[in-house]
């Protein structure tokens, strides 16, 4: 298994711009969430999906948007990049039963300047 | 979730068991006791859970106190790659509940 994988690893907008980070995951986890970590902080909840066609916002949603069409894949959208979008997006899954311990991906560095 | 105290830092030897310590005394029946630790600029990485027994995996062992106030988790034998910031998170698995929580966590250094 691969577990979850993030593209891209880095990457630089201007101001404005929009992108999507990708994230996939194979390992059948019903629950996918995505999180940022500005420097030297902790974790913060973007937004999380329980399932294809179903997501929620977590604590600091706005400026993103996200869509779960498929178990897969959970893509995270960046809408007009501003200067605090700035941070590192760790993209992660877990089982719906049980403990749900979570597993990340590696990360995408995002510089907006 | 219930609260939880770590040490900030840590050394341990190459080769020797690291055992990281961690207070949750207000946690409660349903709570599970979650270990991550995070590598410098790398994904948070799962290690191990555990609600009441003590709990083995192929990266660590998991001890929880029969009170459940206070759990260690042990590295046996203690590498280079190590080197991390470990995280103890307390929290019930609950719809609704959905993010993890990680406080300032232990620093822990392995010295060659």
């Amino acid at each position: 298994n691969a577990g979850v994988t993030q593209t891209p690893k880095f990457r630089i907008l201007k101001i404005g711009q929009s992108m999507t980070l990708q994230c996939t995951q194979d390992m059948n986890h019903n629950y996918m969430y995505w999180y940022r970590q500005d420097p030297g902080m902790g974790l913060k909840l973007i937004y999380y999906s329980v399932g294809a066609g179903i997501t929620d916002k977590g604590e600091v949603p706005n400026g993103y948007n996200v869509s779960r069409s498929t178990t897969e894949d959970f893509p995270l959208r960046l809408e007009l990049a501003a200067p605090s979008q700035t941070s590192v997006y760790f993209c992660a899954s877990s089982t719906l039963q049980g403990a749900r311990e979570q597993y990340f991906g590696p990360g995408t560095r995002l510089t907006v300047t | 979730d219930a609260k939880t105290t770590q040490p900030p830092s840590m050394d341990c030897a190459e080769g020797r068991a690291a055992n990281l310590p961690c207070n949750h005394s207000t946690i409660s029946g349903n709570e599970y006791v979650y270990w991550y630790r995070q590598i410098h600029s790398q994904g948070p990485q799962y290690i191990i859970h555990g609600l009441k027994n003590n709990e083995t995996n192929e990266m660590a062992s998991l001890i929880i106190t029969e009170d459940r106030k206070s759990s260690t988790l042990i590295l046996p034998h203690a590498t280079l790659r190590d080197t991390a910031v470990y995280y103890c998170i307390v929290r019930v698995p609950n719809f609704g509940n959905e993010k993890l929580t990680f406080g300032t966590g232990t620093r822990l250094t392995i010295i060659p």
